[in-house]
């Protein structure tokens, strides 16, 4: 079936490491989303991808879509402890139906201070 | 706060029983989203309305099923509990139903089934 497939699982990082997440899909995506759920909270926003090569950027957290259309991957630079959370990727397949967002398991990152 | 409200917040059933659970959308927000997240795991996609209407449907069981109202909220029936089915089970909103707009997520309804 669809599949976003997500990487790492988990990650622990020092604070003050850098951390990278890794979305791929077997087809091309219409757009990619990010979202990040901090431990016995629910995920929130934090960005959308809609253009081949796009990157965007907020703060530490860098936000790539591939050339393809098929991966993302959201990099943060200079931990804090305030990162720690679950991060997924989130995408529509083209020929999927319009609004189903297809999620990634998910990377749950730590960071040690 | 999304402004996704979810009621309850936790329920605790026993095998075999239905439960009901609630959401209400943010305001204005056109389509709502059931998913599933089970422990370790990521967010399993249910179900999507959108104006009243079943917009789309992931992996959603026989034994589960959702309708929206004409006031926009929505419940998630579920039936013939079983163990396994113990999650969290969030709602999320979005303004239309197409997957370029955000989703805004409730704080989630936790099933824990005995």
């Amino acid at each position: 079936g669809q599949q976003v497939m997500q990487i790492p699982q988990y990650q622990h990082v020092q604070e003050g490491e850098d951390f990278t997440t890794y979305c791929n899909s077997s087809t091309t995506l219409s757009n990619i989303q990010w979202y990040k759920q901090r431990p016995g909270g629910h995920p929130v926003f934090l960005i959308q991808l809609v253009k081949s090569g796009e990157v965007k950027k907020q703060k530490r957290l860098t936000f790539q879509f591939g050339e393809a259309k098929k991966n993302s991957s959201l990099h943060i630079t200079a931990t804090q402890t305030t990162d720690v959370g679950t991060y997924f990727c989130a995408g529509r397949q083209r020929g999927g139906s319009q609004g189903n967002l297809i999620f990634g398991k998910g990377t749950k990152l730590s960071v040690k201070p | 706060d999304s402004g996704v409200t979810q009621t309850p917040k936790h329920l605790i059933t026993a095998t075999g029983q239905r439960v009901t659970l609630r959401c209400s959308p943010r305001s204005g927000d056109l389509s709502v989203y059931w998913y599933q997240q089970s422990l370790d795991q990521g967010l399993q996609f249910l179900i999507q309305y959108y104006n009243g209407e079943e917009r789309a449907k992931g992996n959603i069981l026989e034994r589960f099923s959702a309708q929206q109202f004409p006031d926009l909220h929505s419940e998630l029936n579920l039936s013939s509990l079983e163990l396994g089915d113990s999650a969290l089970y969030f709602c999320a909103s979005s303004a239309s139903g197409d997957s370029y707009n955000e989703q805004f997520f409730g704080p989630g309804t936790r099933l824990t089934v005995l």
